[in-house]
């Protein structure tokens, strides 16, 4: 069964320092991934998709992850914080063809 | 660019009421979910749907729970007799063939008092 670990449920920055957001799968093959974010009280936006073109994925807002198969990660990563980086981050993958199994997220906090 | 809407975005509702969540998923897409987010937890699946019947349920989709695409555009998800805890944000999800990428809508807080 395809499972989904975040490593940390809650991780703080200093804005302009890099983000590291941790994300381990489990897969009996080499999955699809992706990465959700969620902001206050909205709805769930994609930041990026591993869909195996590439191992490094480039996502919006900057954010990037890549996907290490020896290590069965899929961490998210972001040179420089923005306050407006702050939100809940899930990791994401697909099983079967019929639906996803969300991480437990992530809740980044950016301070100033 | 097409997206997965949802109404209405905020239900209040009493306890042992029934409230249908609506949805319109993206027009040329085939396989639609509904997901659901209790307040401080992670998204859980509910239940898909292709094809005109449900493809795959969790074990949160009780015999309360009811989904249908009546007219080939909306899809709803049906409460029978809500209870306190399904209060939480529930999500619609859309995606076409052939794509694991889901779209998903702006979500519907329910709050069952």
């Amino acid at each position: 069964a395809q499972s989904v670990t975040q490593l940390d449920s809650h991780v703080s920055v200093s804005e302009g320092t890099p983000v590291l957001l941790r994300c381990n799968y489990s897969s009996s093959y080499s999955p699809s991934l992706f990465w959700y974010v969620q902001h206050p009280n909205k709805g769930l936006q994609l930041l990026l998709k591993y869909t195996s073109a590439a191992t490094l994925v480039k996502g919006i807002n900057g954010f990037e992850a890549e996907f290490k198969k020896s290590e069965t990660s899929f961490h998210l990563t972001k040179p420089s914080a923005h306050m407006s980086d702050a939100a809940e981050y899930f990791c994401v993958v697909p099983s079967g063809t019929y639906k996803y199994i969300f991480g437990t997220g992530t809740r980044l906090k950016v301070l100033a | 660019e097409p997206e997965v809407t949802q109404t209405p975005s905020h239900q209040v509702t009493q306890m042992g009421q029934e409230v249908i969540l609506r949805c319109v998923p993206i027009s040329n897409h085939l396989y639609f979910y509904w997901y659901r987010q209790i307040l401080g937890q992670k998204v859980e699946f509910l239940v898909s749907f292709y094809n005109n019947e449900i493809s795959e349920k969790s074990e949160i989709f009780d015999d309360q729970f009811s989904v249908e695409r009546p007219d080939g555009s909306n899809f709803t998800l049906k409460i029978r007799s809500t209870k306190l805890e399904d209060s939480a944000m529930y999500f619609c999800a859309s995606n076409p063939a052939f794509s694991y990428e889901q779209y998903f809508g702006p979500g519907t807080r329910l709050t069952v008092t």
